[in-house]
């Protein structure tokens, strides 16, 4: 358990579906963050969020649209996604946003875009 | 695009051996490094923040070097267990973009 929870874990959708996916940290911790693992393929950061407010966008198509209401929750909203968008998405969560303190990480959302 | 490279990709070592592996990065512009173990069906952990040229961290039997001057970190698992076999993972900041760049890993495979 690493205080870094992601909902749900696996979720199946098609093109034109909308779905959200959730992630809830009680760390205390004032950044929070989604990452993309494709197969094959390096975990690539997809957006960053320091106390609510986005402070980058790692050039991701307007399908994808991050939501952060409050310190403890990120939301990524999913519309008209394309198969190749099928992946690990994870969620982590650090002290500050500068890369000076360590991520945790949840356990990840399997997607699969049908 | 930044250039964060691990090597070796995998790696089978049996129960006992020591082992490392390397992480490379641009000489410049260094902010820090982080390494971070990624087991199967879990999270990934971080291991280590690195953050200064000549760190040297240490956990257990697991440690690492920095050289930002060369682009370099080393991990080391000394001894290694079944239960040290994962996936590490190195990630690289800049300063200025603060954005972490992961290498592809390495995988580890410790056999009995």
């Amino acid at each position: 358990e690493t205080g870094v929870t992601q909902t749900p874990r696996h979720l199946v959708m098609g093109m034109t579906n909308k779905k959200s996916l959730k992630c809830e940290q009680h760390l205390g911790h004032n950044a929070m963050y989604w990452y993309k693992q494709s197969a094959k393929k390096p975990l690539e950061l997809m957006f960053v969020y320091s106390l609510e407010e986005r402070v980058e966008n790692n050039s991701v198509p307007s399908r994808f649209s991050p939501e952060c209401p409050n310190s403890s929750h990120l939301f990524l909203h999913l519309h008209t996604l394309q198969p190749e968008d099928s992946a690990l998405y994870l969620c982590a969560s650090s002290q500050d946003p500068g890369g000076h303190t360590e991520a945790f990480f949840g356990q990840g959302t399997r997607l699969t875009v049908v | 695009i930044l250039n964060v490279e691990q090597s070796p990709q995998s790696l089978h070592v049996q129960e006992g051996d020591s082992t490392n592996f390397t992480c490379s990065f641009p000489s410049s512009n260094f902010y820090a490094l982080h390494w971070y173990r990624w087991e199967t069906a879990k999270s990934p952990e971080a291991l280590f923040v690195m953050t200064l040229n000549g760190d040297e961290k240490k956990k257990g039997r697991i440690s690492a070097t920095l050289n930002t001057k060369e682009g370099y970190s080393y991990l080391y698992i000394k001894g290694s267990q079944p239960e040290d076999s994962a996936t590490y993972l190195c990630a690289f900041i800049s300063g200025g973009s603060y954005i972490p760049t992961f290498g592809r890993g390495t995988s580890l495979i410790v056999h009995p």
